[in-house]
């Protein structure tokens, strides 16, 4: 099976970077997404590590730790737009989604 | 742009009524998900089609759900009789060739009275 840990909560304040954190248990790995969902929207692909390391997609990074299990969603020069909930996501071997709980990020003034 | 189209957007019915969903992938993508998201957590798959085959239904509750792709192309999801635990937002999401950048459509928020 597949499980992944994300916090609930976060608060930064406009201009600001976060870092969003993922740990995930896979029964076998297939590379992690993020996704970005505004209450009341869909979620929409922000980012996929498929190897370790840091890919970046302008104001938005994501990295990936194997050994460690480990991932995070890093956004930087904070909008009040990027106000939304973050779902970390592993692909099963049979293709769909698995995705963690969501990160819900508030952007302050 | 190409989008995932899904209707209704809303949809309210009391228990034990039907219902269903309709989805139509972006064109040419072979892979159709049915998801459900209950308010405050993460999708959840329902059942994935590889063109008009099913490919994993396993958590399907299927003694009240049951979806079809008869054409390979848009797939609906029907709920019947609807019980109140099925309140959530229902989303289709479509595929190509690289499996973990899925298309979701905009849902379609179930209420169960």
């Amino acid at each position: 099976g597949q499980s992944l840990e994300q916090p609930s909560e976060v608060t930064a304040v406009e201009g600001a970077i976060v870092q969003i954190n993922c740990t995930y248990q896979t029964s076998g790995f297939y590379g992690l997404s993020w996704y970005q969902q505004h209450d009341g929207g869909a979620p929409t692909f922000l980012s996929y590590n498929g190897l370790d390391g840091l890919e970046e997609t302008g104001r938005f990074s994501s990295f990936l730790s194997r050994s460690d299990s480990y991932g995070y969603l890093l956004l930087q020069e904070l909008q009040m737009k990027d106000s939304a909930s973050y779902f970390c996501a592993v692909p099963t071997g049979r293709r769909a989604l698995t995705f963690g709980s969501g990160t819900r990020l508030q952007v302050q003034p | 742009e190409a989008e995932v189209a899904q209707s209704p957007r809303y949809k309210i019915t009391e228990k034990s009524q039907a219902v269903a969903f309709w989805c139509d992938p972006i064109s040419g993508h072979a892979t159709l998900y049915w998801y459900r998201q209950i308010l405050g957590q993460g999708p959840e798959l329902l059942v994935q089609f590889q063109d008009e085959s099913v490919v994993d239904d396993s958590q399907l509750p299927k003694d009240r759900f049951s979806a079809e792709r008869l054409k390979g192309v848009d797939s609906t999801l029907k709920i019947q009789p609807a019980e109140l635990g099925d309140s959530a937002m229902y989303l289709c999401a479509s595929s190509q060739v690289r499996v973990h950048e899925q298309f979701f459509g905009p849902g379609t928020r179930l209420t169960v009275l």
